[in-house]
């Protein structure tokens, strides 16, 4: 089984709301992954997560903020967004950071009013 | 940083025929991957290739290594409309070994196929 979930597949937030993002793994993967996709373009890392701490933010702004609770869940709270940050929000997981064939949850269409 | 150029940028095809896509790179790359993405899904990983010179099948899908380690190419026979999508590369390369499972990514191929 190689299934990642994400919650919710759609989501419509204004500039001031806070939500937050939601992915989950059962394959006992170590290494888990926010990405952001614009339509038709590949895939942006945002952050990365090795053994539930975080090893790669990419510069991202602090409106974004990740949390790993556990080896199996990565949450991406969100606040005080902005239009531009209307996308495709994708969690992904792989074996461990070593380990470069990830596997990618549905993603979380995101729009911002 | 390092790059992946995808070609070509999309594909219009009839039902039944080949494909080819290819990715290319200035620098080497340790491992190659290929994934299809549907419209409003994620991607989907078809194919891991991690030796210079593998040649790699899943089902009608074939994908290799190039032997330079900087190019890649991935092969649809006799395609199908459910084929429709956006195909991405992506990789791992040498500068970035060690940075944490970071894969760069090709900018995508997106087929379309007239049944």
């Amino acid at each position: 089984d190689t299934e990642v979930t994400q919650t919710p597949k759609h989501l419509v937030m204004g500039m001031t709301n806070k939500k937050s993002l939601k992915c989950e793994q059962h394959m006992g993967h170590r290494a888990m992954y926010w990405y952001k996709q614009k339509a038709k373009k590949p895939p942006e890392l945002m952050f990365v997560y090795s053994y539930e701490k975080l090893s790669i933010n990419e510069s991202v702004p602090s409106r974004f903020s990740p949390e790993c609770p556990n080896s199996s869940l990565l949450n991406l709270h969100l606040h005080a967004l902005q239009p531009e940050d209307s996308a495709l929000y994708l969690c992904a997981s792989s074996q461990d950071t070593s380990t470069y064939e990830q596997y990618f949850g549905p993603g979380t269409r995101l729009t911002v009013t | 940083g390092q790059q992946l150029n995808q070609s070509p940028q999309s594909m219009f095809i009839q039902e039944g025929e080949d494909v080819s896509m290819n990715c290319t790179s200035s620098s080497i790359f340790n491992t190659w991957l290929w994934y299809k993405q549907d419209p409003g899904e994620g991607p989907v990983l078809l194919i891991a290739l991690y030796k210079a010179g593998e040649l790699t099948s899943n089902g009608r899908l074939t994908a290799q290594f190039g032997i330079t380690r900087k190019d890649s190419f991935l092969n649809i026979s006799a395609s199908i409309p459910s084929d429709v999508g956006i195909y991405f590369c992506a990789g791992q390369g040498l500068r970035s070994y060690n940075q944490g499972g970071k894969l760069i990514f090709g900018q995508g191929t997106e087929l379309s196929v007239k049944p």
